[in-house]
């Protein structure tokens, strides 16, 4: 069974402070990695699609990396506009996601 | 990516009555779509499969009578929640799959109360 676990569940930063969340995972045939931001009361919103354990890839103040274990994502100098749930997400062998719970980042002015 | 609206976007119905909730794809053509329900600081719990032209797979634990999908077209998928009882409360979510790497693309979700 694919599992997911992210950390922490909940992140407070000041604006401009760098930080990095955690995705931890176990998946028989990785498909993808992926991250997404949700707001509150919103669906999800692609951000990421990590293959192969070494990629990176970044936008704007986010840059997501993957080793075979875990992903991190990266948030430099945050703005209050941050704030959001993120969610991380494995593809395994059978094209559906399994999610983790998400980290609660609130980024305060 | 595939843009994906959702209907409604909130609604409140009695215990025991039936709710259909739409999910369109406005941008592309879906053979695939998913259903996920999320409870308050809780994952996306995936709870179908919705193919088009064929009957939905649902995930264990999921009651296919009560939760009835349908994927008549490539751009629309319906939920119906049959008999809705108050633990069907809950934010259910749509997604569509434009193929190859696995990437999901999400509406904006459906909020649902039964009292």
């Amino acid at each position: 069974e694919d599992q997911v676990t992210q950390s922490p569940e909940a992140l407070r930063l000041q604006e401009g402070e760098s930080s990095s969340l955690n995705c931890s995972y176990t998946v028989s045939g990785l498909r993808g990695l992926f991250w997404y931001r949700q707001d509150p009361g919103k669906g999800p919103e692609f951000l990421f699609t990590l293959y192969s354990a070494g990629e990176e890839k970044e936008k704007e103040r986010l840059k997501a990396t993957l080793t075979k274990k875990e992903s991190f994502l990266h948030i430099t100098a945050p703005k209050p506009e941050d704030s959001a749930t993120y969610l991380c997400a494995v593809g395994g062998s059978n094209y559906k996601l399994t999610f983790g719970k998400g980290t609660l980042l609130t980024v305060n002015p | 990516g595939a843009v994906v609206s959702q209907h409604p976007s909130w609604v409140i119905c009695k215990s025991g009555t039936s709710v259909k909730i739409e999910c369109r794809s406005l941008d592309f053509q879906a053979t695939t779509m998913f259903w996920y329900r999320q409870f308050p600081k809780q994952s996306l719990m995936l709870m179908a499969t919705s193919n088009e032209g064929s009957k939905a797979t649902y995930e264990q634990g999921v009651e296919k009578d009560k939760f009835l999908i349908n994927h008549a077209s490539l751009t629309l998928s319906t939920l119906t929640v049959t008999s809705a009882h108050p633990e069907d409360s809950s934010f259910y979510i749509c997604s569509v799959w434009t193929g190859g790497d696995n990437e999901q693309f999400f509406g904006p979700g459906t909020r649902l109360t039964v009292l």
